[in-house]
């Protein structure tokens, strides 16, 4: 069974000030690939990133960045100098890394980030 | 390059009705997967279609719920008859063959069963 926590439900933080969303998961499987994903106030998921479990160098996209830790089965997801527009709900996924699997994502219940100016 | 559309935004209807949501996934896409967040709760897999053919329908709540995919473009999610705990965003996502991994969602139908 996968399953995906995302402990933290709400977080408010004023413009400018940094702000990590955690994210820990569950899984059986040797090979997976883990998501983020936005979902701004217009409702659509907006995909973010994918990582596969073999690959646990971080990521920097602007002021995005993801620190993923195997041995602790965490992926975090950080942002650097928080504008309005990063309000939003973020979702964290997982599905696993097996051709011909079904590739059903497992989500986490997602964290509110709110970004006062 | 259209994403996914999801057909309508809004439904509310009483118990007992019946209501039969869309979804577009984007063109050439095999793989479209239908994914329901109840208020509150996680974003929980119901069915995955490729093509026309359904791979997985281990998510779908009960024999209420009914999914199509008639010539494997878009697809139909009908509930009949419609229960107050199926009220929720119902969302539906798509992605390519072979890299079918990155799912692209659409905006998400919000059902209210009143």
């Amino acid at each position: 069974a996968q399953k995906v926590t995302q402990a933290q439900t709400e977080i408010s933080v004023v413009e400018k000030e940094d702000v990590t969303l955690d994210c820990v998961y569950e899984t059986r499987d040797t090979t997976y690939y883990l998501f983020w994903y936005k979902q701004p106030p217009s409702g659509e998921l907006v995909f973010l990133i994918r990582r596969n479990s073999f690959d646990e160098q971080n990521e920097i996209s602007g002021r995005y960045s993801w620190n993923f830790q195997k041995s602790t089965s965490s992926f975090n997801f950080t942002i650097t100098a928080s504008q309005v527009v990063d309000s939003a709900v973020y979702f964290c996924a997982l599905t696993p890394l097996l051709t011909g699997a079904n590739s059903k994502l497992t989500f986490g219940k997602g964290i509110t980030l709110s970004v006062r100016p | 390059e259209a994403g996914v559309t999801q057909f309508p935004s809004h439904s509310v209807i009483e118990k007992g009705q019946t209501v039969t949501l869309r979804c577009d996934p984007i063109s050439g896409h095999d793989n479209l997967y239908w994914y329901r967040r109840v208020m509150g709760k996680e974003i929980k897999f119901l069915l995955h279609f490729v093509k026309e053919s359904k791979q997985d329908e281990s998510g779908m709540p009960n024999n209420r719920f009914l999914a199509e995919r008639t010539g494997g473009t878009y697809s139909t999610l009908k509930v009949q008859p419609a229960e107050l705990e199926d009220s929720g965003v119902y969302f539906c996502a798509s992605s390519q063959v072979p890299d079918r991994v990155e799912q692209y969602f659409g905006p998400g139908t919000r059902l209210t069963v009143t």
